[in-house]
C-alpha cells in the first residue's frame, strides 16, 4: 500500500487554471471510482472538494472539477483566487476497508 | 451539525504509549465509519485505519500494524486510537474524520502528539 504520486508543487497566476495529478495502481486509482480530493490550509483540518472521482461536495466551488484516466486522477482548478492558495491531497480507496493519500501538492497563487 | 472533538496534546517518551479520543455529535453515530489520519510537521496526510462504530470491526494500514488499535465506546459517542512503543517519527496531528460513503466529510481539530526524551 504505497502512497499515491502528487507533483510536490504546482503554481499559476490568478485566473489561470491548474491541474494537479494524482497517479496510483490498477488496485486503487485504476479500479475504483472512489478518488477525493482534500484542500488544506496552514494549521487546518482538510477539507473535501471533489468526492468520487467527479462528484463536488455542497459549497463547493464549480471552479474545481476532477477527472481519471487509467491510474491516474487529475483535480483542475480554473479561475485561479488567491484564496485557493494551499495543500492539495488525493485519497483512493484500495479495496478491504483501506485507503491511501497521495503526498499532497503545494499550490502557489502568483 | 456534524462535530467531532478530540482530546488535547500530549507528551510521551519513546516507547511509551499514547490514547486519543474523538467524541463524536449531531448525527447517528453507529452509522458512519470513522477514519484516523496523522499528519507528521511539514509532511503529508498518512491514512492509519478506520473503525466500524457499530460492530467495532477495524482495519489498519500494515504500516502500522501491531501498534495501533482503534476502538470505540456507543454510550458515549466516542472513538479511541492508542498507539503502543511510540518512536520519534510518530510526532504529528492525529485527526479522527467521518467517512461518508469511500471520502470524508467531517474532521476533528486533530491532536498533537509528540514524542520526545
Amino acid at each position: 500500500q504505497s502512497a499515491l504520486t502528487q507533483p510536490r508543487s504546482v503554481s499559476g497566476s490568478p485566473g489561470q487554471s491548474v491541474t494537479i495529478s494524482c497517479t496510483g495502481t490498477s488496485s486503487d486509482v485504476g479500479f475504483y471510482n472512489y478518488v477525493s480530493w482534500y484542500q488544506q490550509h496552514p494549521g487546518k483540518a482538510p477539507k473535501v472538494i471533489i468526492r468520487d472521482v467527479t462528484k463536488r461536495p455542497s459549497g463547493v466551488p464549480d471552479r474545481f472539477s476532477g477527472s481519471k484516466s487509467g491510474n491516474t486522477a487529475s483535480l483542475t482548478i480554473s479561475g485561479l483566487q488567491a484564496e485557493d492558495e494551499a495543500d492539495y491531497y488525493c485519497c483512493a480507496y484500495a479495496g478491504s476497508y483501506l485507503w491511501v493519500f497521495g503526498g499532497g501538492t503545494k499550490l502557489t497563487v502568483l | 451539525q456534524v462535530q467531532l472533538v478530540q482530546s488535547g496534546a500530549e507528551v510521551r517518551e519513546p516507547g511509551a504509549s499514547v490514547k486519543v479520543s474523538c467524541k463524536a455529535s449531531g448525527y447517528d453515530f453507529i452509522s458512519y465509519y470513522v477514519h484516523w489520519v496523522r499528519q507528521a510537521p511539514g509532511q503529508g496526510l498518512e491514512w492509519m485505519g478506520i473503525i466500524n462504530p457499530s460492530g467495532g470491526s477495524t482495519t489498519y494500514t500494515q504500516r502500522l500494524q501491531g501498534r495501533v488499535t482503534m476502538t470505540r465506546d456507543t454510550s458515549t459517542r466516542t472513538v479511541y486510537m492508542e498507539m503502543s512503543s511510540l518512536k520519534f517519527e510518530d510526532t504529528a496531528v492525529y485527526y479522527c474524520a467521518r467517512a461518508v460513503g469511500n471520502w470524508i466529510d467531517s474532521w476533528g481539530q486533530g491532536t498533537l502528539v509528540t514524542v520526545s526524551s
